[in-house]
């Protein structure tokens, strides 16, 4: 079935560890996006990318890094992880400026 | 001591009523709108979409409405069913900003039998 796919599915981790939430997608969508979602605040975006070799920051970048070498996948790392980012991540596409097409999300909590 | 936590509005619909969840945006250069739903656990799904020139889209169940002078949009959602309750929420973009949206908080609805 065609779509976006996320890993880990759920994450605890330690301060200040290193950590990278994959996304893959299989639709041949052009952008990709990251997204934070926390209770009240709503859908956030952390970084996007137009198109392969590009990013771009959004509204919560810091402490976040993403890269887009293909088409295909769309990493987000946590250099040093702060309990700050405890939070739900969901993996986005889309083909131009169309609809957002999002994963199934990565629940993670930093301790 | 007791620790409070941030609660969405919740809209409780009887089954078979027709239900509206509102939105309000704050952008008058959004010109794209968009209505999803959230269930428990999964990734947020499209419901429907409507773009500036047009005040009102339907779709099967569900009706969109724009109304750009008071900056509001509002999901009509007939004859609700349980497997509509989630956290439904609208997202807007402006022409300028390419893909990146712009997303609400979101409601709850939730179905009683």
């Amino acid at each position: 079935i065609a779509g976006i796919t996320q890993a880990p599915t759920s994450q605890i981790l330690a301060a200040g560890r290193r950590m990278t939430l994959r996304c893959t997608q299989d639709m041949r969508h052009n952008a990709m996006y990251w997204y934070r979602q926390d209770l009240g605040l709503g859908l956030r975006l952390i970084h996007y990318s137009n198109t392969a070799g590009t990013t771009g920051k959004g509204e919560v970048p810091d402490g976040y890094s993403v890269s887009r070498a293909n088409t295909d996948d769309f990493p987000l790392t946590l250099a040093s992880a702060v309990p700050s980012q405890t939070s739900v991540y969901f993996c986005a596409s889309s083909r131009g400026t169309g609809e957002l097409f999002f994963g199934e999300g990565s629940r993670l909590t930093v301790l | 001591g007791e620790s409070v936590g941030l609660h969405l509005p919740t809209l409780s619909v009887q089954e078979g009523d027709n239900s509206i969840i509102n939105c309000a945006y704050s952008n008058s250069a959004s010109d794209y709108f968009i209505w999803y739903k959230q269930e428990s656990g999964k990734g947020p799904q499209f419901i429907i979409d409507i773009r500036s020139n047009m005040d009102k889209r339907q779709g099967q169940r569900v009706t969109v409405l724009l109304n750009k002078t008071v900056k509001h949009l509002s999901l009509q959602i007939a004859a609700t069913q349980p497997g509509d309750s989630a956290v439904y929420f609208c997202a807007e973009r402006a022409t300028d900003s390419w893909g990146k949206f712009q997303f609400g908080a979101g409601t709850q609805v939730v179905v009683t039998p």
